[in-house]
């Protein structure tokens, strides 16, 4: 079944671009959404479909998607956006909804 | 709009059983899929199970079987998650989840509830 890896923590001063990866074999054939999640709140949706934005978020959060890697993009980072993000992925075969296990972005 | 109001925390005893519920407003209720979703102290989102609101199956995660139950009142579009023979482990919170279908066959979750902590305790 899918394991999907991320970085415990990223650090970024404000202003800058941050970049959170999500690794598994393959996982480019897959579609990836991406959640944020701030400390006593529930998870917010920031990604879906690798690329897509759901109404509210902001511009500055995209997302790609290829080989063995997806990768959230937050531009211009502000200290907002401190938070732990999630990938999510639909593992057919088993017909599991499989988290990453999370990474914490801090803003420097 | 959207929302998703579960109900208040539970202090249960270790080999008690919790059920928490989950009332949906703002959509069809029996248009989408609802998931469970739980967070221990501290760790990351473990998915539970799901449940069609509409014709009430389910489907759950291997490590929650024989557990875990799920149920839905079409009458107050809300959805019941019970699981039982709760142990220390169990302590966490937990979320009801909208799910919605995107490309490539894939899955996503659009709106969550609020959370409801468990806590498992002697």
């Amino acid at each position: 079944s899918y394991v999907l890896t991320q970085p415990p923590s990223v650090s970024v001063a404000p202003g800058q671009t941050a970049r959170i990866t999500c690794g598994e074999n393959n996982i480019g054939s897959k579609s990836v959404h991406w959640y944020q999640q701030k400390p006593g709140q529930a998870p917010v949706l920031v990604v879906y479909d690798d690329s897509d934005r759901p109404s509210g978020i902001p511009e500055r959060f995209s997302g790609s998607n290829s080989g063995n890697t997806a990768t959230l993009t937050i531009s211009r980072v502000e200290a907002g956006d401190e938070a732990d993000y999630y990938c999510q992925v639909w593992d057919s075969s088993s017909d599991h909804r499989v988290f990453g296990g999370g990474t914490k972005l801090t803003v420097l | 709009q959207v929302q998703l109001v579960q109900s208040g925390a539970e202090v249960k005893k270790p080999g008690a059983s919790v059920k928490v519920s989950c009332e949906a407003s703002g959509y069809t209720f029996t248009s989408q899929y609802l998931h469970w979703v739980r967070q221990a102290p501290g760790q990351g989102l473990e998915w539970m199970g799901v449940i069609n609101p509409s014709a009430g199956s389910t489907s759950f995660a291997q490590k929650f079987q024989g557990r875990i139950t799920m149920t839905r009142d079409t009458s107050t579009s809300t959805v019941y998650m019970e699981l039982s023979s709760l142990r220390s482990e169990d302590t966490a919170v937990y979320y009801c989840a909208r799910g919605r279908w995107g490309k490539r066959n894939s899955y996503y979750f659009d709106y969550w509830g609020q959370g409801t902590l468990v806590t498992v305790s002697s």
